[in-house]
Parts: C-alpha cells; structure tokens; sequence
C-alpha cells in the first residue's frame, strides 16, 4: 500500500489557538480528502481537494501535489473541535493516515 | 441527503467462529468499501467493490470474504475470528471509484473472547 505519514500524533490546545496538521505522502495522488473522527464516532469528510487551497469556516486546507504534503489549519481552536484528524489521498481508492489526535482545553 | 447503516454495531464472537457484517446504502452509489480501523491506527482497506457484482482486494483481505449481494448492500465475513481481537469495521461508499467523496457508516465494533 501506500505510504501515508502525519504529523503530529497528538495535539493539544489551549481555546483559541491555532493548529496546523500535517500530511506527507510517497507517491502523486488524484485528490485529497480530509475526515473528521470523534471518539467511537463516524468519520465526517471535511475536504475534498484535488489541489491548491480550500476554506470552510475555521478550517484551511492546502495540498500541493508535487511536494507531496497536505495541511490542515484551524484557527481559533475550540473544545468541541476534539478529536483525530485523518488524511487520506486517493489511489483511485483512499489509504488512511494514523491520524493526528486533537484535544482542545478549555 | 442518505445514509450508510451497518449491522450490527457490536459484536461479540469465539475464536474460530465464522462472523459477517452487514451494510446498507441508500445514495445509490456505485462503489462502496470495507476498512478496519484498530485502535489509535488509521483505517486500512480490506475489499471494495466498484459496482454491483465487482470484488476487488484491498491490502487487508487475508481472513476476509466479501459479498456484494446488490447496489445498495455490501457484507464482509470473517472467515476464522482471532483470540483477543478488537477492532471497527467501517462501510463506505461513493458515487464512482477514484476522485470521489467518500461517506461513511458509524461502524461496527469487534470484539474476540
């Protein structure tokens, strides 16, 4: 399978920081997405990327193809923001990082 | 909108015993996958099928047996359950393979006495 590294294995936060959640990959990919875990939950898809950069409320995501890395930024950390982040690249099908584990302290 | 429905959420079985997993679509997706994540690892693909009556092998599928009985359905067997394992099934699906944004069901938790 492909290799999929993320950065850092856990996180944690006082409210109201920022977080930046790296992903490197081995080989060029199709696109990007980014997933959303909480603890004994489903994962929510929060980005689908090919490429460049994309913003959905507090959250930033950048991919650049050719240097093989994605990103996640979070701005104005909340608790509720919580959980593991997982990064997948698309092979025609996706394989998983480990995840970055966030927790937010109030 | 729609939803993936994965039954059971727990279960419990011996060593040795023959366990299948069930799931459910209603996006009317093409394709639809089975991952495992174990505790604290990202997920990794054990089968996914493109379309119905497709099979495909993902890095994972020793010890697994898949059956995609219709569009909308996508079972996963455990051939021969593993002493003291634990870990969740999860379904997937998405409209088209490749480039296409993946929806997943809440899981089923495994657990091997």
């Amino acid at each position: 399978g492909q290799q999929v590294q993320q950065s850092p294995a856990s996180l944690v936060l006082q409210e109201g920081e920022n977080a930046e959640l790296q992903c490197n990959f081995s080989t060029s990919l199709n696109s990007m997405q980014w997933f959303y875990q909480r603890p004994g939950g489903s994962l929510v898809s929060l980005f689908y990327n090919p490429s460049g950069t994309k913003h959905s409320g507090r959250l930033t995501s950048t991919t650049v193809i050719k240097e093989r890395r994605s990103s996640l930024h979070i701005s104005s950390s909340q608790t509720t923001d919580s959980g593991t982040y997982l990064c997948a690249p698309n092979y025609n099908v996706l394989y998983f990082g480990s995840g970055t584990k966030l927790t937010v302290e109030p | 909108g729609g939803i993936i429905t994965q039954t059971p959420k727990f279960l419990i079985g011996q060593e040795g015993q023959k366990l299948t997993l069930k799931c459910q679509q209603n996006f009317n997706h093409d394709t639809m996958y089975w991952y495992r994540q174990d505790s604290g690892k990202g997920l990794r693909l054990i089968y996914y099928s493109i379309t119905e009556n497709d099979l495909q092998k993902g890095d994972l599928s020793e010890g697994y047996d898949a059956s995609r009985e219709k569009k909308s359905s996508f079972s996963l067997t455990v051939t021969s359950a593993q002493k003291n394992e634990m870990a969740v099934f999860l379904c997937a699906s998405s409209m088209h393979i490749s480039n296409e944004r993946l929806f997943f069901g809440h899981g089923t938790k495994l657990s091997v006495l």
